[in-house]
């Protein structure tokens, strides 16, 4: 199985502010990662899909890039309502896989 | 509009069974590829299990194969899960999601609110 790896698994940060998460892949997924956010008590949200495609909705503050094994999901300028916990996910094979999440905390 | 609707969650003891359900609306379900992803009291998620839409070939987590069963019935636009054998680490909010093919594999963009399942004597 591939092994998702996210860093930091807490970040501190204020409104306003840019924010870089990262995934790591155990092996190459190429461009097959997706971004979802959570919020607390309520179901994951597709933010980002084959590392860069921003879904349908989603503001353009987000962005992903990277390739083979390492990724990012970039926030340009935090919002109020960005503050939640992120997830990455790889669909290259099977099983599919998940990062263990990071969560993003008000500073 | 995209919506979907899981049920069936239940306090269950450890060896018994539940099936779960997501009734799904808002999309052509009989071709579509639907999925149960799960996540454990403050933990993060877990794939279980995929259908695909196309022939109905069906993928498990080594966690639960040989003990859940998904299914669907197109004709009533409603995704299965039978989880047998159950134990006390199955315990989590299980989430039905509809999954789009991304030439290489499924991610998921759109999921149900949840229905939590607790395994305990």
């Amino acid at each position: 199985d591939i092994q998702m790896t996210q860093s930091p698994s807490t970040l501190s940060a204020s409104v306003g502010d840019r924010v870089t998460i990262t995934c790591r892949a155990s092996q190459s997924i190429s461009s097959w990662l997706a971004w979802y956010q959570q919020k607390p008590g309520k179901a994951p949200n597709l933010l980002i899909y084959k590392v860069s495609s921003l879904e349908s909705g989603v503001p353009s503050r987000f962005s992903g890039s990277g390739s083979e094994t390492e990724f990012t999901l970039t926030i340009s300028s935090l919002k109020p309502d960005d503050f939640a916990t992120y997830y990455c996910q790889q669909y290259n094979s099977l099983p599919p896989t998940f990062g263990q999440g990071t969560k993003l905390e008000i500073k | 509009e995209v919506h979907l609707l899981e049920s069936g969650g239940d306090l269950v003891q450890p060896g018994g069974s539940l099936r779960l359900s997501c009734a799904a609306s808002g999309f052509t379900f009989s071709s579509l590829t639907m999925s149960w992803v799960r996540q454990a009291p403050g933990k993060g998620l877990e794939w279980v299990s995929t259908v695909a839409g196309s022939n109905g070939d069906t993928h498990y987590a080594d966690s639960v194969r040989g003990r859940f069963t998904i299914s669907r019935d197109n004709s009533k636009n409603t995704l299965y899960l039978q989880m047998n054998s159950l134990r006390v680490e199955d315990t989590a909010v299980y989430y039905c999601a509809k999954d789009r093919w991304g030439s290489s594999g499924w991610f998921k963009d759109y999921w149900g609110q949840g229905t939590l399942v607790t395994v305990s004597s």
